[in-house]
């Protein structure tokens, strides 16, 4: 069976400090990867997707970046956090692209504070 | 994405069944109505969408109404770990893939 692995699941940072989240699925191979923000009580806001290795799209301008150097690996950066990067950050897959309305696997998120 | 409605909680009891309803209005012709499940300080979990016709899987069961603008969740026995905030979304089918949650329907479940 396939599974989604997201770490760290808590991380405190400063505001101005690099960021590395990695993501990695197991049990499939090509998935397409999603990274997600859940804003406390709110929807969860796509952030990146990636439909094959080296291919990444971004859905919304921010100082976050996402690279998928492997199959199955998905990393979500930043270079200098902002106190508004703060949220708890969610990896998902699924089989079909994003425009295929295909169901999506979630990690269990990773919970971002940035003092 | 159209809105959905749901109520903000419900209450069952153990080994009964559960109906949680959905009311989307506004939903488009090429509206998907997908549940998903999230517990507290996890990622939500998939549990089953649907175009037009009712559809079940092992978790549940999806009934849609005639004219597609309400929708119910139906879990045919809860369990104590069913207990977790349900969410309704209607996804086009040519989004790219934000999830548009609204508040969703608390279910807690009694043994």
């Amino acid at each position: 069976s396939q599974t989604i692995h997201q770490w760290p699941a808590t991380l405190v940072q400063p505001v101005g400090s690099p960021l590395s989240l990695e993501c990695t699925v197991e049990g499939t191979s090509n998935p397409n990867l999603y990274w997600y923000r859940q804003a406390a009580g709110r929807g969860l806001q796509l952030l990146f997707y990636s439909v094959g290795i080296g291919q990444i799209s971004s859905e919304v301008p921010q100082n976050l970046s996402a690279s998928r150097p492997q199959d199955r690996q998905f990393i979500l950066s930043s270079k200098k956090l902002l106190l508004s990067d703060s949220g708890f950050y969610l990896c998902a897959w699924s089989v079909r692209p994003p425009w295929d309305n295909s169901p999506l696997h979630f990690g269990n998120g990773t919970r971002l504070t940035v003092t | 994405d159209a809105k959905t409605t749901q109520p903000n909680s419900m209450e069952s009891n153990e080994e009964e069944p559960v109906h949680l309803p959905c009311n989307h209005s506004t939903i488009s012709g090429t509206d998907y109505i997908h549940w998903y499940r999230q517990l507290p300080s996890q990622g939500p979990e998939y549990v089953i969408h649907g175009l037009t016709s009712n559809v079940n899987n092992r978790m549940a069961s999806l009934a849609i109404a005639e004219d597609r603008k309400s929708s119910t969740l139906i879990l045919h026995r809860a369990t104590l770990r069913d207990a977790a905030v349900y969410y309704c979304i209607l996804r086009d089918g040519g989004s790219q893939g934000n999830l548009i949650f609204g508040k969703g329907t608390k279910l807690s479940v009694k043994p």
